[in-house]
């Protein structure tokens, strides 16, 4: 059971460059989500996916865009990192709003 | 609106003794209530979630919470802590009708002692 994987694990980026962070779930869910988590701050959300095709901004999207072309995957796209962006980035997936999350490991972006 | 308070941010309990971790929350509507666990470097795990059926929900490892709406408390107990119970705690409120409306809590770092 792979459940919801993250790739890459750890990134360290400069400022001003771009990447794209995979989510990928294998257990037909129509929410995506993708999460960051800074110290003493609980998760927040960034941006979120009720089924393929779709997108919506969460609590904290500026800086962020993510794209959801196939039911699986769903990116999350920095385009010009910046420090603040240094974080730990979770993404998540449920089969309905107050149903269950399931998270991926995590992945660690520093911004230098 | 919602919003949910974590009340400690760091517990610290010993091996064998009881485990009270507490939220209380705030919400327009009926919520969803969720526990999830994280252990160090690795993501959240949920507990136990609480929909509207019984107030007194038990989830995995021997956690529980009771739902108290008159307190609009969610908090999470274990009578007896173990070592592998060393982890970070989040209560999350959701209002089950929109999926980019979840809360988490700032969470609470359990630290348990030999």
């Amino acid at each position: 059971n792979a459940g919801v994987t993250q790739t890459p694990k750890f990134r360290v980026l400069k400022t001003g460059q771009s990447m794209t962070l995979l989510c990928a779930q294998d257990m037909n869910h129509e929410y995506m989500y993708w999460y960051r988590q800074d110290p003493g701050m609980g998760l927040r959300l960034i941006h979120y996916s009720v089924g393929e095709g779709t997108t919506a901004k969460g609590e904290v999207p500026d800086g962020y865009n993510v794209s959801r072309l196939k039911k699986q995957n769903f990116l999350l796209g920095l385009e010009s990192a910046a420090p603040s962006q240094t974080s730990v980035y979770f993404c998540a997936s449920s089969y309905s709003a107050n149903t269950e999350a399931f998270f991926g490991q995590g992945t660690r972006l520093t911004v230098v | 609106a919602q919003s949910v308070t974590q009340l400690d941010s760091h517990v610290s309990v010993s091996e064998g003794t009881p485990v009270l971790l507490r939220c209380n929350y705030s919400s327009s509507y009926s919520p969803s209530l969720f526990w999830y666990v994280q252990h160090p470097n690795k993501g959240l795990q949920l507990l136990l979630k609480y929909t509207s059926a019984a107030t007194l929900v038990k989830g995995i490892n021997g956690f529980e919470a009771e739902f108290k709406k008159s307190e609009t408390s969610f908090h999470l107990t274990k009578p007896s802590a173990h070592m592998s119970d060393a982890a970070e705690y989040f209560c999350v409120v959701s209002p089950g009708t929109n999926a980019g409306k979840s809360t988490f809590g700032d969470g609470t770092t359990l630290t348990v002692k030999p």
